[in-house]
């Protein structure tokens, strides 16, 4: 079975830029979750997806956002990027509740400059 | 300014040896526990979990222990090796009050593993 992916891996944008990026999660998994690894503040969750629906956010401002389609693949965006977004975005997904087991994706590393 | 980082712990071990990595968690609801392991450039991989209703659980060479009465879970790695060099999270998830606190990991700092020929 297939793991988490996400697309792209890496990607340059300048700040006041938005930037969109993508996650496939394992076939059958309906939850997404997303998170930012900076190396000043580790690992921090940003929001989560079922059936389409945004269940839980973390405390992150209105410009971070995200969505999931039917077939439970996941999108965020950033809109109005600042040099403080440059940060690893890792995707997870689990089969369906908040207790299940998460399994990562590789991430999409993002400079803004 | 600059920013200053996290300063990971780093754990030194022969090849052999036995590792143990600590984590102390902070919401003594949380009722959900994992162990990621992660190598550069790439994202987390899940190692093993634990319920709060349990206080031991193991996997193939490693072993996790929970101590909810002073909100501490550890992991070791028996016979390590120098694959098993990474970056080690611990995870709990939160319980919210009236539900499950979906999807949502608060992630430890990470201990950084490094092992020796």
């Amino acid at each position: 079975k297939a793991g988490v992916t996400q697309t792209p891996r890496y990607l340059i944008k300048t700040r006041g830029q938005q930037v969109t990026l993508s996650c496939s999660p394992i076939s059958g998994h309906r939850s997404v979750s997303w998170y930012q690894q900076t190396p000043g503040q580790g690992l921090q969750f940003l929001f989560e997806y079922f059936s389409e629906t945004q269940r839980n956010k973390g405390n992150f401002p209105g410009r971070f956002s995200g969505r999931q389609f039917s077939n439970s693949r996941s999108e965020m965006n950033v809109s109005t990027l600042e040099l403080g977004d440059s940060a690893l975005y890792l995707c997870a997904s689990s089969l369906s509740e908040g207790t299940d087991t998460q399994y990562f994706g590789p991430g999409t590393r993002l400079t803004v400059l | 300014g600059e920013s200053v980082g996290l300063h990971l712990p780093t754990l030194s071990v022969q090849e052999g040896d036995n590792s143990i990595i600590n984590c102390a968690y902070s919401n003594s609801a949380s009722d959900y526990f994992i162990w990621y392991k992660q190598e550069s450039g790439k994202g987390p991989q899940f190692i093993i979990d634990i319920r709060s209703n349990m206080d031991k659980r193991q996997g193939q060479r490693v072993t996790v222990l929970l101590n909810k009465t002073v909100k501490h879970l550890s992991l070791q790695i028996a016979a390590t090796q120098p694959g098993d060099s990474a970056v080690y999270f611990c995870a709990e998830n939160p319980y919210n009050a009236g539900g499950t606190s979906y999807g949502k990991l608060t992630f430890g700092q990470g201990t950084i593993l490094t092992v020796h020929p």
